[in-house]
């Protein structure tokens, strides 16, 4: 069965950076596109961007452009998304989602990870 | 940038039917997705493609999309089905996924 299995809870100070990782089983990693998306907490969620497994090109919000780094590896089946400059308002849960159909970021989400919750504070 | 409202939120007796709306500029020319959200819980996917179901989602879950706006139906709600509800879409011109502000389902 598909599973994507997130690392754990970070805690981590302003200006300083955050890499969470999402490790897939039960499927072939490459053959699907993997979103990462933010909840802070008790809000909506926000998407931050795609990775294609395959190619390792990435499509990140405007919002993030200048601040996340998606990257992943195939060896390992592992997805990363690394967030810098970190700030208070990045407090939030983190999530890895992949997409339903194969070879294409578009259509549902149906898979996601359990979340990693990441604290910045001083 | 584009924008999806949702109402805050929606209160259903049991057994009835619930419909939650995700209005936005001609959404109705777009795909849409809906996400089901329990508390302390990961997003599930409730509805893709206007329409279509997953495996393991009840036929008790529908969606429409016409207009300036996409539709979920919950009919026969259960007390399990309360939750936060999201839509989502895919924003051609900026090649940017958008997520509505969420619905937070209430059963009596």
């Amino acid at each position: 069965q598909v599973q994507l299995v997130q690392s754990g809870a970070e805690v981590k100070k302003p200006g300083a950076s955050v890499k969470v990782s999402c490790k897939a089983s039960g499927y072939t990693f490459t053959g699907y596109y993997m979103h990462w998306v933010r909840q802070a907490p008790g809000q909506g969620l926000e998407w931050m961007g795609w990775i294609n497994p395959n190619s390792g090109g990435t499509n990140y919000a405007q919002k993030f452009q200048d601040r996340v780094t998606m990257t992943r590896d195939t060896s390992i089946s592992t997805a990363y998304m690394e967030l810098s400059r970190l700030r208070s308002d990045d407090t939030a849960v983190y999530y890895c989602a992949r997409v339903l159909a194969v070879h294409t970021p578009m259509g549902g989400w149906g898979y996601w990870g359990q979340g990693t919750l990441v604290t910045v504070s001083s | 940038s584009y924008v999806l409202t949702q109402p805050p939120s929606v209160s259903v007796a049991p057994g009835k039917t619930a419909r939650i709306t995700c209005g936005g500029n001609n959404i109705g020319s777009k795909s849409v997705q809906w996400y089901q959200q329990k508390p302390g819980q990961a997003p599930v996917l409730a509805i893709y493609y206007d329409s279509d179901r997953p495996s393991g989602i009840p036929e008790r879950f529908s969606g429409s999309n016409s207009g300036d706006t996409a539709t979920l139906t919950i009919s026969r709600v259960e007390a399990g089905d309360e939750a936060d509800y999201y839509c989502q879409v895919w924003h051609t011109s900026s090649d940017h996924w958008v997520f509505g502000g969420g619905t937070k389902l209430t059963v009596l």
